[in-house]
């Protein structure tokens, strides 16, 4: 599976757009790029996947460059409860291999 | 909706004893994967079974084993535990399939001493 990177960490304000960066620069053509959190020692929760079109869900959007080689999730209005690790994990969707996260702070 | 279900929730046991953890999938997915999650870690996949047979593996050692049942529960099986298999551990479970969403159940807490 393809590496991806993200920063460690990242702040964002109650009630604004929480953009999560990603890259993957070696991703492959059948490759998704998945997005999960975890909050605190729970199960990590799926948020949206995509293949090479922008996705939107309840959750989030996930917006991918056209060469596929980075993403962007996008909380819109993000609020404390969204303060978690977030995963970028780029995958074929069989067994996906999670790397270091984003640990996002939502901050009133 | 229903989810992945993982029992027990909390176990503790000693070293060099056994332990068995439980999974039931969400009902109609096929696939079932376990993952581990050491203290201050991220989750590492250890294994899945697809259709009961073994499909991917992981960073799983020697000391554990896992298998899917007919009814595609799966069960993760640990001896001679050391301290250092402390950690949460994952089931998750999908339908098989490129692009398919892995769901993960919340998790059983391991601590040996």
């Amino acid at each position: 599976d393809a590496k991806t990177t993200q920063p460690p960490s990242m702040d964002c304000a109650e009630g604004r757009a929480a953009n999560l960066p990603c890259n993957h620069s070696t991703i492959s053509g059948n490759e998704y790029v998945y997005w999960y959190r975890q909050i605190h020692s729970q199960g990590p929760q799926y948020i949206i996947h995509g293949l090479k079109n922008n996705e939107t869900n309840e959750m989030a959007s996930l917006i991918i460059t056209e060469d596929r080689k980075s993403s962007t999730l996008i909380l819109p209005h993000a609020t404390l409860r969204d303060t978690a690790v977030y995963y970028c994990i780029v995958g074929s969707g069989y067994a996906l291999n999670f790397g270091k996260g984003t640990s996002l702070l939502v901050t009133p | 909706a229903a989810g992945v279900i993982q029992s027990p929730r909390h176990l503790i046991k000693e070293k060099r004893e056994t332990a068995t953890l439980k999974c039931y999938p969400i009902p109609r997915h096929d696939t079932v994967y376990w993952y581990q999650q050491g203290p201050g870690q991220d989750p590492q996949f250890l294994i899945s079974f697809y259709e009961k047979m073994q499909s991917d593996k992981g960073s799983i050692p020697d000391r554990f084993s896992a298998q899917q049942f007919s009814d595609y529960h799966s069960e993760l099986n640990m001896s001679s535990l050391e301290l250092g298999d402390s950690a949460l551990y994952f089931c998750a479970s999908s339908l098989r399939g490129a692009g398919n969403t892995i769901y993960f159940g919340e998790g059983s807490w391991l601590t040996v001493v």
